[in-house]
């Protein structure tokens, strides 16, 4: 079974500057995506950015960049020149290749503060 | 604009009390789902369709049913709603994912489920 974990509960950062949240998945499979989700407070879930498996190359969008490092299983979401509208909650997600089926992370209460 | 609608936004019942949630979608997507999300944790999947086929995951209790009638629309019933059931549940939705494509997922606001 593939699980999705993020270690960091809850995370502030002060408007402007820069910030990186974690995540690290256990699967035997090759092949999958990654995606890092927002749920800001009271609105619905969107995607921020995603990340094929089979591509060296860290996905960017914008301010958002990911560190992924697929040996170690790790996918980081960084965000550059926080703002305050970044304020939600981010969760990790993992889907295999090929598959409906996607697994969440608990979660990261993420507050951009003034 | 194309989107996702779930409704109502809140619902509260009484404890045993059967209740039905609703999405519907312009998207003309072929794949939805349902997710539960307590309070900070994550979503976690209850079931999806595709198509008209059903897919229920092993650990979702048999309290909870759903119904596909058209590719727009897609129900959760909650057959005797207990306490543990309160929740926030979202509904979500993609395109086939079968050919190994990748294809957003796209949610809802969710239904916020109390109950008394």
């Amino acid at each position: 079974a593939q699980t999705v974990t993020q270690s960091q509960p809850e995370m502030s950062v002060q408007e402007a500057e820069t910030v990186t949240l974690s995540c690290t998945y256990d699967t035997s499979e090759n092949n999958y995506y990654l995606f890092w989700y927002k749920q800001p407070p009271s609105r619905q879930m969107i995607l921020v950015i995603r990340q094929e498996a089979y591509k060296q190359q860290n996905a960017t969008e914008n301010r958002f960049s990911v560190n992924f490092q697929k040996a170690a299983k790790s996918f980081s979401l960084k965000i550059s020149d926080s703002q305050l509208g970044d304020t939600a909650m981010y969760f990790c997600a993992f889907t295999k290749y090929n598959n409906n089926d996607m697994r969440f992370g608990a979660g990261t209460r993420l507050t951009v503060k003034p | 604009d194309a989107m996702v609608i779930q409704n109502p936004r809140y619902q509260v019942t009484q404890f045993g009390k059967p209740v039905t949630l609703s999405c519907s979608q312009t998207l003309n997507h072929n794949v939805m789902y349902w997710y539960q999300q307590k309070s900070s944790q994550a979503p976690k999947l209850l079931f999806h369709y595709y198509d008209k086929d059903f897919n229920n995951e092993a650990d979702t209790p048999d309290n909870f049913q759903s119904r596909r009638p058209n590719t727009s629309f897609c129900f959760l019933d909650i057959r005797s709603p207990g306490l543990g059931d309160a929740a926030m549940y979202l509904c979500a939705t993609s395109r086939d994912t079968s050919s190994g494509v990748y294809n957003e997922q796209f949610f809802g606001p969710g239904t916020r489920l109390t109950v008394l």
